[in-house]
């Protein structure tokens, strides 16, 4: 699986968009982009995924560089509520498969 | 509808003790997973099971066993506790490898 790379922490203002990067310049052709999100200790929580193409949905947007060597998690309105560690990953499968969460981004939305 | 649910939630066990993890989901998923968080880390994959009848180990499978009982259940056994095995541990499923996982809400284990 291809290693990623996001900084440690990042602050938000509340109501503003917050942008998480990820560098993953080893990700092959068949692997996804993934980012799942972990509030507290409580179990991850899934965010949105994508190949390529950019991805919208009701949570978040995930811009995916031509190249496919880095993306970003755009969360277009942070609430305090979105304070948590934020994990990108990429997976596939080809008969043996793994998921490998990195250390992720501690994100810290303030009022 | 529960999703994916962890049993027990808190548990504490002398070192050489043993004890089953047990894990359930109702979403019809195909592939389920075992992960161990240590404080401060992300999450290390221990076993997964791509369908039901196969498993497979992942990272850090040292020190555990697993049975995928059948499509729902998926249970991690610790056949002789150590301290190192002290986490938090959460199972996940899928519908497929990529597909998004959902994860339970982790068990808390600590070994004295």
């Amino acid at each position: 699986d291809a290693k990623t790379t996001q900084p440690p922490s990042m602050d938000c203002a509340e109501g503003r968009a917050a942008n998480l990067p990820c560098n993953h310049s080893t990700i092959s052709g068949n692997e996804y982009v993934y980012w799942y999100r972990q509030i507290h200790s409580q179990g991850p929580q899934y965010i949105i995924h994508g190949l390529k193409n950019n991805e919208t949905n009701e949570m978040a947007s995930l811009i995916i560089t031509e190249d496919r060597k880095s993306s970003t998690l755009i969360l277009p309105h942070a609430t305090l509520r979105d304070t948590a560690v934020y994990y990108c990953i990429v997976r596939f499968y080809t008969g043996g498969f793994k998921t490998i969460f990195g250390a992720g981004t501690r994100l810290f939305v303030k009022a | 509808n529960a999703g994916v649910t962890q049993t027990p939630k808190f548990q504490v066990l002398k070192t050489g003790q043993s004890m089953t993890l047990q894990c359930a989901q109702d979403m019809n998923h195909n592939s389920m997973y075992w992960y161990r968080q240590d404080p401060g880390m992300g999450l290390r994959l221990i076993y997964y099971s791509a369908s039901e009848g196969t498993t497979d180990k992942g990272e850090v499978p040292n020190g555990y066993n697993v049975s995928r009982l059948n499509k729902r259940e998926f249970s991690l056994r610790l056949e002789s506790a150590a301290p190192s095995q002290t986490s938090v541990y959460f199972c996940a499923s899928s519908y497929g490898p990529n597909t998004e996982a959902f994860f339970g809400q982790g068990t808390r284990l600590t070994v004295v």
